[in-house]
């Protein structure tokens, strides 16, 4: 138990849907991340924000759109997904937006997208 | 841009020594990981270094890093079947304001009885 949690573990969409995924922390973290893992890719960092203010957005599609109401909450807004977009969704949090600083990781929402 | 190569896969008995080795391109990075992600489960750091460091030892696990080739192995003495999982070296710099962890693509390490 890392003290990151995300909800739901596994979600089933069709193209047309639109869905959300939410990420918890509750470790005092000031930096919250998505990060996308499929089979044939490297992890790849999504987005990241710092004190609830987007600090990086690694060239991601407009059909994925975070939210951080609050340091301690991040959302991933999912809409007319493609099938493509299947992968293991993971939020991580640190304590601050710095290297020095290790991420704790949730254990993902496994997004099949049909 | 900034790459991290991994094997894909290791398979070793049961009490033998597991060593992961990973390779990096950016000579400007600073802190190298070493996570562990069991099947259906989110990431967990094991271990980490600083650049400025060669070697480092937590219990089982000894990371060693040779900055002058970029290459960074962990070595899991009495490997068990509890340490199946896939293997991520990830690295990233506090020199360049990016901030962010490059990961490789992991190695699955398979613990045979």
């Amino acid at each position: 138990e890392t003290g990151v949690t995300q909800t739901p573990r596994h979600l089933v969409m069709g193209m047309t849907n639109k869905k959300s995924l939410k990420c918890e922390q509750h470790l005092g973290h000031n930096a919250m991340y998505w990060y996308k893992q499929s089979a044939k890719k490297p992890l790849e960092l999504m987005f990241v924000y710092s004190l609830e203010e987007r600090v990086e957005n690694n060239s991601v599609p407009s059909r994925f759109s975070p939210e951080c109401p609050n340091s301690s909450h991040l959302f991933l807004h999912l809409h007319t997904l493609q099938p493509e977009d299947s992968a293991l969704y993971l939020c991580a949090s640190s304590q601050d937006f710095e290297a020095a600083y290790e991420q704790y990781f949730g254990p993902g929402t496994r997004l099949t997208v049909t | 841009g900034e790459d991290v190569e991994q094997s894909l896969f290791l398979s070793v008995r049961e009490g033998d020594s597991s060593v992961i080795n990973c390779t990096y391109t950016d000579s400007s990075s600073t802190y190298l990981y070493w996570y562990k992600q069991e099947p259906g489960a989110g990431l967990q750091l094991l271990t980490y270094i600083f650049s400025n460091m060669d070697m480092k030892q937590d219990q089982r696990l000894t990371v060693l890093l040779n900055k002058k080739d970029k290459h960074l192995s962990l070595r899991i003495a009495d490997t068990q079947t509890g340490d199946s999982a896939i293997y991520f070296c990830a690295e990233t710099s506090s020199n360049t304001g990016r901030r962010a962890l490059t990961f490789g693509s992991g190695t699955r390490l398979q613990v045979q009885p």
